[in-house]
């Protein structure tokens, strides 16, 4: 089965500073990938970013970057240069060849003006 | 030049009623899906279909009935609905296969308030 954990229900943080969301995850696939989505009060799902589990590089988009240790299962957001705009709900999701994503329960992020 | 809509996005009905939420895409995907989404957010996976064949039925009463009438398109059938049936459903689109990163596209959402 396949797990996804984000421990943390909220994070605030200052505009402009960097944060970052945490996330693990479990799988027995050994192709697969992890995405964090974006929720604002719109309900609208937005992708932020994608990470493909064979590459060792991680994934970066613009402000958005990820700390992908596999090994430790572990998929973190780091967030640069926070904007108002970032304000919103993120969920960390576990995907692969078996079609379906296995969301976090995601977490609250607030941007302080 | 929406990618993936479903209509209704407001559904309010009462209990024992039959409804449906209409799900289209026009990515060229091959797998749509049914997610729903409780009160406290949380999203589980319900359904999944692949060129209109069924390849996921995640445990969800058979009071909830899928419809693929083409790869498009991806219907949502539920029969005497329930309090607990209240929540944002949303259905997604992705392109799978060895070569694709099986991103899923969704749709803006469907609010579904049983009373």
């Amino acid at each position: 089965a396949q797990t996804v954990t984000q421990s943390q229900p909220e994070m605030s943080v200052q505009e402009a500073e960097t944060v970052t969301l945490s996330c693990t995850y479990d799988t027995s696939e050994s192709d697969y990938y992890l995405f964090w989505y974006k929720q604002p009060p719109s309900r609208q799902m937005i992708l932020v970013i994608r990470q493909e589990a064979y590459k060792q590089q991680n994934a970066t988009e613009n402000r958005f970057s990820v700390n992908f240790q596999k090994a430790a299962k572990s998929f973190s957001l780091k967030i640069s240069d926070s904007q108002l705009g970032d304000a919103a709900m993120y969920f960390c999701a576990l995907g692969g060849a078996n079609s379906k994503l296995t969301f976090g329960k995601g977490i609250t992020l607030s941007v302080r003006p | 030049d929406t990618a993936v809509s479903q209509t209704p996005k407001y559904l309010v009905t009462q209990m024992g009623n039959d409804k449906s939420i209409k799900c289209e895409q026009n990515l060229g995907h091959d797998t749509m899906y049914w997610y729903k989404q409780d009160s406290k957010k949380f999203l589980k996976i319900m359904f999944s279909y692949n060129n209109k064949e069924l390849i996921i039925n995640e445990t969800v009463p058979n009071r909830f009935s899928p419809k693929s009438p083409d790869k498009a398109h991806l219907n949502l059938h539920i029969n005497s609905l329930e309090l607990g049936d209240s929540a944002v459903y949303f259905c997604a689109s992705s392109l799978n296969g060895p070569s694709e990163s099986y991103e899923q596209y969704f749709g803006p959402g469907t609010r579904l308030t049983v009373t």
